[in-house]
C-alpha cells in the first residue's frame, strides 16, 4: 500500500494566517491527491481534488499544489470556521490511503 | 444536495458480525459515475478505506480486510451495506458511508458516521 505521511501532526494558528500543511507519498502518485476538512461530529467535506482542483462550493482562500510525492494544502487567510482536521488521501493505486491529519487549532 | 445516512447496531459482541446500511437521499445509487464506499476511522487513528461497491454489484474490497467484508446493494431502496465477520475490538470505530467518484476515485459526499464497538 501507499503510505502517506502528513506534516505537522497539529499547528496552532491565529485567524488571518496563511496556512501551510504538507502531504508526502511513499512513491510516485502523479497528480491523484486529494484533500479533505474534517470537523467532530461532522461529515467530512472534500476540499480539493486531483492535486489542485477546488470541489465546486470551496472557497478560494483553499489552495492545493504539488505532484509526484510532495503535495501542500494552503489556506491563504485562516478563517474561524476553518478550524478543523485536515486529511490527504492519494487516488492513484488502490486501496485509496489516507495521511494521519493535521489538526489546525486556535493560537 | 445528496446526502447520505448510517444506519446499524452501535454494538456488536466479539465474533459477531457487523451490519451497517447507507441510505442515499438527494440522488440515484444507479448513476452510473458512483460507487458506494465505506471508511472507518477508530478511535484516535487515520482514516481506512474499506472498498465500494458499484450499482449493478461489482464490488472491491480492501486486501486488509480479506475475506470478512461483503457488500451489498439494492436500488429499490436507495441503499447499501456493509457486513464485517468475526470482529473484533479492532474493528471497533466509526464507519462512514461515502460516494465515491467513479474513475477519478476521490469521495464528495459523506455521511456523519456512526460509531460501532465491538466489546462484550
Amino acid at each position: 500500500d501507499i503510505q502517506m505521511t502528513q506534516s505537522p501532526s497539529s499547528l496552532s494558528a491565529s485567524v488571518g494566517d496563511r496556512v501551510t500543511i504538507t502531504c508526502r507519498a511513499s512513491q510516485s502518485i502523479t497528480w491523484n491527491l486529494n484533500w479533505y476538512q474534517h470537523k467532530p461530529g461532522k461529515a467530512p467535506r472534500l476540499l480539493i481534488y486531483a492535486a489542485a482542483r477546488l470541489q465546486s462550493g470551496v472557497p478560494s482562500r483553499f489552495s492545493g499544489s504539488g505532484s509526484g510525492t510532495d503535495f501542500t494544502l494552503t489556506i491563504s487567510s485562516l478563517q474561524p470556521e476553518d478550524f478543523a482536521t485536515y486529511y490527504c488521501q492519494q487516488s492513484y493505486t488502490s486501496p485509496w490511503t489516507f495521511g494521519q491529519g493535521t489538526t489546525v487549532e486556535i493560537k | 444536495q445528496m446526502q447520505l445516512q448510517e444506519s446499524g447496531p452501535g454494538l456488536v459482541k466479539p465474533s459477531q458480525t457487523l451490519s451497517l446500511t447507507c441510505t442515499v437521499s438527494g440522488g440515484s445509487i444507479s448513476s452510473d459515475d458512483s460507487y458506494w464506499s465505506w471508511i472507518r476511522q477508530p478511535p484516535g487513528k487515520g482514516l481506512e478505506w474499506l472498498g465500494y461497491i458499484y450499482y449493478i454489484g461489482t464490488t472491491y474490497s480492501n486486501p486488509s480486510l480479506k475475506s470478512r467484508v461483503t457488500f451489498s446493494v439494492d436500488t429499490s431502496q436507495n441503499q447499501f451495506s456493509l457486513t464485517l465477520s468475526s470482529v473484533t475490538a479492532a474493528d471497533t470505530a466509526i464507519y462512514y458511508c461515502v460516494r465515491e467518484v467513479r474513475r477519478s476515485y476521490y469521495f464528495d459526499y459523506w455521511g456523519r458516521g456512526t460509531l460501532v464497538t465491538v466489546s462484550s
